[in-house]
């Protein structure tokens, strides 16, 4: 099956510092990729949808300016949490559609940030 | 806007019994899809089934089959035989058909544990 990698799985940061999280499709190509957010036992939040070779589509509350969004190629999608703070500690997923007619998303294994 | 909710925030069962998840969603559209999807302790995202609205006819994936009720906007997720590799988070699921950029809406998951 379609296979999405995410990178770093584990990332602990300085406050004030930016960090960034790749998204790779790895045996298919995904002209789209979405970010989603899950806080402790909690659900997944969709954050963004990822565009590649445009503007990312951010959802309702999610500063853009924050979570910067980088869809360069059909395999990479990149999301870098600037400035971060604890509040955006949190554990961060991808997903990039599979086959058009079926509806499912593959998700990537999720990474987890720690901003101390 | 789509909802999902899933009212059951933890379900338990015994080895080999059958443990039935329950799932309601709303929305005005006559064409969708609904997932389950399991979330175990890596945190790594898997599909256990999908079904698409205009099929009459529930889904089934092994031990796993849904109860699909269009007018009651209610599908509930059923495990078989259950086993102990099933504990873990379960999420329903919705999207719309959007040509490959199907944003999934999700319920706030069940917590199912699995008794030896």
């Amino acid at each position: 099956g379609a296979v999405v990698s995410q990178h770093p799985s584990w990332v602990i940061c300085k406050s004030g510092t930016s960090v960034k999280i790749e998204c790779r499709s790895l045996d298919f190509q995904a002209t789209t990729m979405f970010w989603y957010r899950q806080f402790p036992k909690q659900s997944l939040m969709l954050m963004a949808t990822s565009n590649e070779g445009s503007k990312a589509t951010y959802e309702q509350g999610v500063e853009k300016d924050k979570f910067l969004i980088n869809h360069a190629s059909l395999t990479l999608s990149t999301l870098t949490v600037t400035s971060a703070h604890p509040e955006d500690s949190s554990f961060y997923i991808c997903s990039a559609p599979g086959r058009r007619d079926t509806g499912e998303l593959f998700f990537g294994e999720g990474s987890r940030l720690t901003v101390l | 806007a789509q909802t999902v909710t899933q009212s059951q925030p933890e379900m338990s069962v015994q080895e080999a019994e059958t443990v039935t998840l329950s799932c309601t969603y709303d929305t005005s559209e006559s064409d969708y899809y609904l997932f389950w999807y399991k979330q175990p302790p890596s945190r790594q995202m898997i599909l256990v089934i999908r079904q698409e609205a205009y099929k009459q006819q529930n889904a089934t994936e092994n031990r796993f089959s849904v109860n699909f009720q269009k007018a009651a906007k209610s599908f509930s997720l059923k495990i078989s035989d259950s086993q102990l590799g099933d504990a873990a988070m379960y999420f329903c699921a919705y999207s719309l058909p959007q040509g490959g950029s199907e944003k999934l809406v999700f319920g706030k998951g069940t917590k199912l544990t699995v008794n030896p």
